[in-house]
């Protein structure tokens, strides 16, 4: 499965957009993106996932480019609930592990 | 609501203690995970059953030894544990485990272990 890449941390003002960046260059052609997030203590949350095209759900917007090798994760209307850790996946044919790494802690400020 | 739930929430146990892990999903899955969390440390893979045929074991101690006898419960079973076994310990389940292909998967809210 290819790496992911993304800032340890990040700060987004209450009812703005967060933009949650994510690299993954050595993504292979058949490698979907997921994104989940994880609130204190809860179990991760499953938000969105994409192969090529953009997305969008009632929870979040993913944008991938063109080359496939970075996304930004948006959520449009930051609120304090929006306040967890952040996780970028690639997974593609090694089976349906899914390999967390450290994740972007996003905090949501009033 | 994930559809997966994990009981207990909490539990403390001794080294020299047996107990047991439950996870149970309602969403109609025929494949589920065991995952654990500790502290500071990215989520790590533990076990994977596939139509309650076990698929995947990480390299797992046999003091946790899982046990799934049907596709919507899954157990861990605990003895002999050390206090660095303490972590956050997490079941998902998903429609299929199948390889390339998409596949989510649905986390419970964990169970907390303490190991004295």
């Amino acid at each position: 499965d290819a790496k992911t890449t993304q800032p340890p941390s990040m700060d987004c003002a209450e009812g703005r957009a967060a933009n949650l960046p994510c690299n993954h260059s050595t993504i292979s052609g058949n490698e979907y993106v997921y994104w989940y997030r994880q609130i204190h203590s809860q179990g991760p949350q499953y938000i969105i996932h994409g192969l090529k095209n953009n997305e969008t759900n009632e929870m979040a917007s993913l944008i991938i480019t063109e080359d496939r090798k970075s996304s930004t994760l948006i959520l449009p209307h930051a609120t304090l609930r929006d306040t967890a850790v952040y996780y970028c996946i690639v997974r593609g044919n090694a089976g349906n592990m899914l390999t967390f790494g450290g994740g972007t802690r996003l905090m949501v400020k009033p | 609501e994930t559809g997966v739930t994990q009981t207990p929430r909490h539990l403390v146990m001794g080294m020299t203690n047996k107990k047991s892990l439950k996870c149970e999903q309602h969403l109609g899955h025929n494949a589920m995970y065991w995952y654990k969390q500790s502290a500071k440390k990215p989520l790590e893979l533990m076990f994977v059953y596939s139509l309650e045929e076990r698929v995947e074991n990480n390299s797992v101690p046999s003091r946790f030894s899982p046990e799934c006898p049907n596709s919507s419960h899954l157990f861990l079973h605990l003895h002999t544990l050390q206090p660095e076994d303490s972590a956050l310990y997490l079941c998902a389940s998903s429609r299929a485990f199948v390889r390339d292909m998409e596949n989510i998967q649905y986390f419970g809210a964990g169970t907390r272990l303490s190991v004295l």
